[in-house]
């Protein structure tokens, strides 16, 4: 069974500074896709950013981007210039490839605190 | 927002009665999930259907069970209810033309049960 980790529980960051959430993962799989999602307090999961496994090339969307490094499982989430808005759970999720149907895994959460 | 709607916000059962959960899918999309998320942990899979037929299951008992109609949109039902299953329940839709089959989350129902 796949699981997901995510170690760090809670992380505080100034405004405007660049802060980097920890992930990684166990599978025995060779496709699979990798996500972050953001939960506000509003509860809302909403998608951050998705790596396919079988890209090198790291994703990168606007302030957010990962680290992917597919022979240590680890899938990190880099954040830079830290807004406001950005306070909120942040979980990382896994899926198997296509023709897979059981769900996404999700880790814990780490809870992102943004200081102004 | 993601355009998936579920329904109701919140409601409050006892222990031993049954629910059902509402969901509408994001336009163009076919799949819908759904997940359990207890308070302080991350979401845990539930099922999956796909043109109407539950194609995938998490490790959850056949008291959870669910819908799917001609239109992707979705029911959960849960009977006989637990004191354990009061949690936030998450719909997700999603579409096999997406090679990655991304999720996009509604903005869940809070379930307490008494």
């Amino acid at each position: 069974a796949q699981t997901v980790t995510q170690s760090q529980p809670e992380m505080s960051v100034q405004e405007a500074e660049t802060v980097t959430l920890s992930c990684t993962y166990d599978t025995s799989e060779s496709d699979y896709y990798l996500f972050w999602y953001k939960q506000p307090p509003s509860r809302q999961m909403i998608l951050v950013i998705r790596q396919e496994a079988y890209k090198q090339q790291n994703a990168t969307e606007n302030r957010f981007s990962v680290n992917f490094q597919k022979a240590a499982k680890s899938f990190s989430l880099k954040i830079s210039d830290s807004q406001l808005g950005d306070a909120a759970m942040y979980f990382c999720a896994y899926r198997r490839g296509q023709g897979g149907a059981d769900g996404l895994t999700f880790g814990k959460g780490t809870h992102l605190i943004i200081q102004p | 927002e993601t355009g998936v709607t579920q329904s109701p916000t919140h409601l409050i059962k006892t222990r031993g009665q049954q629910v059902t959960l509402r969901c509408s899918s994001q336009s163009g999309h076919n799949t819908v999930s759904w997940y359990q998320q207890a308070l302080g942990q991350g979401p845990q899979f539930i099922f999956q259907y796909y043109r109407e037929e539950e194609n995938g299951r998490g490790n959850f008992p056949p008291r959870f069970s669910g819908l799917q109609f001609p239109n992707y949109s979705s029911e959960l039902n849960v009977n006989a209810l637990e004191l354990d299953d009061s949690a936030l329940y998450l719909c997700a839709s999603s579409s096999y033309r997406d090679r990655v089959e991304t999720q996009y989350f509604g903005p869940g129902t809070r379930l307490l049960v008494l």
